[in-house]
């Protein structure tokens, strides 16, 4: 069964510092790998998008990176600001259909 | 200026009713999504279109029908609404179809059910 793990569940950290989620994944063929942000009562925002052979991909303060043997990936956001508080959600979608599966996220808390 | 619409907002119903969410997006995107997020807050797809054509139905209940009158366009109508119906549900749209392309996520339609 196609599963999208993600960790921590939540998270609480103070402005100006760096944070690494993670995402582990066993959806199989893997076509690619999304991170998105959702803001409280608000849809999801896609930040990378990362296909089989990519490592790594920033988008301004958020880095993510691939690792295709161990199915895991993280995203790390640099200098955070209070704006970043938010849900991030993992989603993998499998080679040859189009069903995406999500994680359940993790929920990012800012503090001033 | 809203790239993706949904309306309404919030919806608040009893058991049994019948209701619909509208979804319209402006950005010329061929592909159109309903998604579910439950009370955990997993997304799971529920339905896609590519230009009028329905192309994913992920075992959605037969309660629940989506309607595209055009590519602009994806309804959703729901017969029978059920206590566990009650979730978030967004529209989304993307230029071509899911595998590369971004997609773009409504604001949401909360949905409860008495």
């Amino acid at each position: 069964k196609n599963q999208v793990e993600q960790s921590p569940q939540s998270l609480i950290i103070l402005e100006g510092k760096n944070c690494t989620l993670q995402c582990n994944y066993t959806v199989s063929p893997f076509s690619n790998l999304r991170w998105y942000k959702q803001d409280t009562g608000r849809g999801p925002v896609s930040l990378t998008i990362m296909t089989f052979s990519e490592n790594t991909k920033s988008n301004g303060r958020y880095t993510a990176t691939l690792d295709a043997d161990t199915k895991q990936s993280s995203l790390h956001i640099t200098a955070s600001q209070l704006s970043d508080s938010a849900s991030y959600i993992c989603v993998v979608l499998s080679g040859g259909s189009y069903i995406p599966t999500f994680g359940r996220g993790t929920s990012l808390i800012v503090h001033p | 200026d809203t790239a993706v619409s949904q309306t309404p907002k919030y919806l608040v119903t009893q058991m049994g009713n019948d209701k619909s969410i509208k979804c319209e997006q402006n950005l010329g995107h061929d592909t159109m999504y309903w998604y579910k997020q439950d009370s955990k807050k997993f997304l799971k797809i529920m339905f896609s279109y590519n230009n009028k054509e329905l192309i994913i139905n992920e075992t959605v209940p037969n309660r629940f029908s989506p309607k595209s009158p055009d590519k602009a366009h994806l309804n959703l109508h729901i017969n029978s609404l059920e206590l566990g119906d009650s979730a978030v549900y967004f529209c989304a749209s993307s230029r071509r179809q899911l595998l590369t392309d971004t997609q773009y996520f409504g604001p949401g339609t909360r949905l409860t059910v008495l």
